[in-house]
């Protein structure tokens, strides 16, 4: 069965303390993985897509990359501005709808 | 110059009525959808359309029932609303069935 976790569930950061997310899922033939970024009252708002192992995305402060098995986001010296929920959702060949994982809640303080 | 914008954004509404959800995109994009957050903030698909025609029909009730009356509007309609149906419901867009989602606000639900 198709699933996607990831971890933590939350992250408390000090601003400038850099700390990565991860994103594991299990699929058979993966078309892509997706990084979107929640903030409270708002839709998910898109970060990235990945395609293929050993792929890198970088914007502002974030940056993603991903493996067979797994995907991480990295956040560098994070500000307060990025705290969110952020949530990754993959998306296999033979279906076309997204699965999403549960998120990873950001609070970054100053 | 809202890309994905639906109406309302809130609802409260009792058990066992009925309610409409109205969704906009004026992106140009050919597939739209409607998601469900619940409180455990779990993004699930409900359903996706392609250029007015349904393609993905997840196990919803039937008391739930989307319509497209063009390619740029997806409504969500709910019958007999129940308590487990308080949630918020998500519409998005993509340019096909591969692409990235553009999510409007939510609308969030309260069945009492």
């Amino acid at each position: 069965e198709d699933q996607v976790t990831q971890s933590p569930e939350a992250l408390r950061l000090q601003e400038g303390e850099s700390s990565s997310l991860n994103c594991s899922y299990t699929v058979s033939g993966l078309r892509g993985l997706f990084w979107y970024r929640q903030d409270p009252g708002k839709g998910p708002e898109f970060l990235f897509t990945l395609y293929s192992a050993g792929e890198e995305k970088e914007k502002e402060r974030l940056k993603a990359t991903l493996t067979k098995k797994e995907s991480f986001l990295h956040i560098t010296a994070p500000k307060p501005e990025d705290s969110a929920t952020y949530l990754c959702a993959v998306q296999a060949r033979r279906w076309g709808k997204f699965q999403f994982g549960a998120g990873t809640q950001v609070v970054v303080t100053p | 110059d809202t890309a994905v914008s639906q109406t309302p954004k809130y609802l409260v509404t009792q058990m066992g009525n009925d309610k409409s959800i109205k969704c906009e995109q004026n992106l140009g994009h050919d597939t739209m959808y409607w998601y469900k957050q619940d409180s455990k903030k779990f993004l699930k698909i409900m359903f996706s359309y392609n250029n007015k025609e349904l393609i993905i029909n997840e196990t919803v009730p039937n008391r739930f029932s989307p319509k497209s009356p063009d390619k740029a509007h997806l409504n969500l309609h709910i019958n007999s609303l129940e308590l487990g149906d308080s949630a918020v419901y998500f519409c998005a867009s993509s340019q096909d069935e591969t692409g990235e989602l553009f999510f409007g606000e939510g609308s969030r639900l309260t069945v009492l």
